[in-house]
Parts: C-alpha cells; structure tokens; sequence
C-alpha cells in the first residue's frame, strides 16, 4: 500500500535559517505529490505539488522535488520567517487509491 | 480562493448528546471527506463520499456516521458523544481525480470537547 514518511519534529529554527523537512514514499503505481501547511487553529492549506519526476513545485519561497529515484519530495525554504510557524504535512495520491496518503507532519517553530 | 466552511468552529457537549458537525462546500465537488486529527496532529481519514448518494467508511473506525443528500453538503453526527470523541474534525472537498483534481481544499476544522 501507499505511505508516507516524514521527518519527525518540532523543529526549531532561528528567523532566516534554511529549512529541510525530509519526506519519503512508497507507492504503487505513479504517485503526484503535495504538501500541505496548517496554521494554528486552521484546516490544512495546498502548500505546492509535483505530479511527475523531476517536476519542481514552488510557493511563497518554498520548494520540492519530486525525486523519483530516491521516492523523495523534501520541502526547503532559503530563508524562514516566524510566519512560516506551521505544521507541514506531506502527502501523495494514486488514481488506484483515489485518495490522499497523509505524512504525520512535522512542526516547525521558527524563532526571532 | 477555496470555499469550504464547518460550522460549529468549536464546540463543548456533555457524555451521551447528540451532535452533527456541518460541511459545505460551493464549488460543485463531487469528493467530500472527513478527517480526524489527534493532538499528535496525525490526520486519520474516517468518512468519504465520491457524490451524491455515496458514502463510504476511511481508514479509521468511526462511531460517526455521514450523509450526502446533496452535492455542497456533508454532515457528520454521533448519535451518542462520548470523551474518546474528543478531536479536530476536518472537512475536505476536491475534484474527480479523472478531471486532474488531485488537490483537496480543506474547511477551518471542528474542535470538539466532549466533557
């Protein structure tokens, strides 16, 4: 079956620091993958996505790739900001499933 | 810009009352789910429907039971609350996939606190 796997936290970092949240995969078939950010006292937000190997997704600095050969989609930000505090959940979907495969999430802190 | 809404956005209740958590959705999607989510923040889906008439159990085991009478509208109810039932509730809409909707919008979440 389909899971992911992510990178446990919280993770804590200091304002403008790189960010790396790992994520892994393992699915049948050919997965398109996502991830989500969620906001203290909100429901999860589309952060980017990647639908095919090699694709790159991109959003608010943000950044993915789907890498095939290591069934890999780590999320990396250049630069944090104390509004990037979140948790980031990472997820894949397959056409057999129909549905979403949710990672357990990761929270990050980020600090001034 | 997603519109998705759950009403109550919080809500406290006593043993053994019966409750229905809203969902609605304007944007014409045939796929509706409900999630739970522990204070682990782990997400564990326990309801879905593909449209209208169609209701199907998640990942889960739920006492919660669901309804699709219409299109825009999800309902959760427990007929009977109970501690254990004590969780966000998230509702989520998206495209059929068959269309490339991949992507599920989510509502603001239910938090529920059963005393």
């Amino acid at each position: 079956g389909n899971s992911v796997t992510q990178m446990e936290g919280p993770v804590t970092l200091s304002e403008e620091a790189f960010l790396t949240i790992n994520c892994t995969y393992t699915a049948t078939g050919y997965p398109s993958l996502f991830w989500y950010v969620q906001y203290p006292g909100e429901g999860l937000q589309l952060l980017l996505k990647a639908t095919k190997a090699d694709d790159k997704g991109s959003n608010k600095g943000f950044e993915a790739t789907y890498r095939k050969e290591t069934t890999s989609f780590h999320l990396e930000k250049g630069s944090v900001q104390v509004s990037d505090s979140a948790v980031y959940f990472c997820a894949l979907f397959t056409g057999t499933a129909s549905k979403l495969t949710f990672g357990t999430g990761t929270r990050l802190q980020v600090t001034l | 810009e997603a519109d998705i809404y759950q009403t109550p956005r919080y809500l406290v209740i006593g043993t053994g009352k019966k409750i229905t958590l809203e969902c609605s959705q304007t944007m014409g999607h045939d796929k509706m789910y409900w999630y739970q989510q522990d204070p682990g923040m782990e997400l564990h889906l326990i309801h879905y429907s593909y449209g209208v008439n169609s209701t199907e159990k998640g990942d889960l085991s739920s006492e919660s039971t669901v309804s699709r009478i219409r299109t825009e509208h999800f309902p959760l109810t427990l007929e009977s609350a109970r501690p254990s039932h004590t969780s966000q509730y998230l509702c989520a809409s998206s495209e059929d996939h068959l269309a490339g909707g991949y992507e599920q919008y989510f509502g603001p979440g239910t938090r529920l606190t059963v005393t």
